[in-house]
């Protein structure tokens, strides 16, 4: 099955810095890689997600890079504010039929005002 | 849209009781998905339903967990009996179900506490 390594555990930068959250794949298969935010106590979001056919994709200050030759993928947050703050999970899956995301550990990104 | 409600939020129960958990979907969405969310971890897929039917259930450790979609709707989880190693927060999460629609949206869990 597809396993997901994600790194770092936790990053700390300080306010208008940028981040960047790593996560490699095993599986060569897979085809579509969202990222989730979750808040303290709170649900995890879909921010952002990028499928196999495309190398790059951005909304506003986030962005995510895939590098299938690789099998890594990326999210960028530039212009980091307090209110980023949260732990970021990647997955990846093998979509089409069915879609059955294996997720990473997650990263708890702290940003200091 | 009303988002995917969970009941209870939250649940402390001794090793080898039985708990359930509910779980209501946004209305219309065909696939739900139970994940096991350990403390300083991401979800853990245990099982998914398309309508009332299992796509995946490898992950479930069927000797005490057990789920069912009745009418493809609502779902309830249980597990019988607990063990501690079970104390985890259980997210439900729904998706339309569409060719070519994947995201999925969370419930706020179910913290399981297991003493």
């Amino acid at each position: 099955g597809e396993n997901v390594e994600q790194h770092p555990s936790t990053l700390s930068v300080q306010e208008g810095d940028s981040a960047v959250i790593k996560c490699t794949y095993s599986d060569s298969a897979s085809n579509y890689f969202p990222w989730y935010k979750q808040e303290l106590g709170k649900r995890p979001q879909l921010i952002i997600d990028i499928r196999s056919n495309v190398g790059e994709k951005k909304d506003q200050r986030i962005a995510v890079t895939l590098n299938k030759t690789a099998k890594h993928f990326s999210l960028h947050i530039t212009e980091t504010q307090p209110e980023d703050s949260a732990v970021y999970f990647c997955a990846a899956s093998l979509a089409g039929g069915s879609y059955i995301p294996t997720f990473g550990r997650g990263t708890s990104l702290i940003v200091h005002p | 849209e009303a988002g995917v409600a969970q009941s209870p939020r939250y649940k402390i129960i001794e090793k080898r009781q039985s708990v359930a958990f509910w779980c209501n979907p946004i209305s219309g969405h065909a696939t739900l998905y139970w994940y096991q969310q350990i403390l300083g971890q991401g979800p853990k897929l245990l099982i998914q339903f398309q309508n009332n039917g299992v796509v995946d259930d490898s992950q479930l450790p069927k000797d005490r967990f057990s789920a069912e979609r009745l009418k493809g709707v609502d779902s309830t989880l249980k597990i019988q009996p607990a063990k501690l190693e079970d104390s985890a927060v259980y997210l439900c999460a729904s998706s339309l179900g569409l060719a070519d629609t994947y995201e999925q949206y969370f419930g706020p869990g179910t913290r399981l506490t297991v003493t």
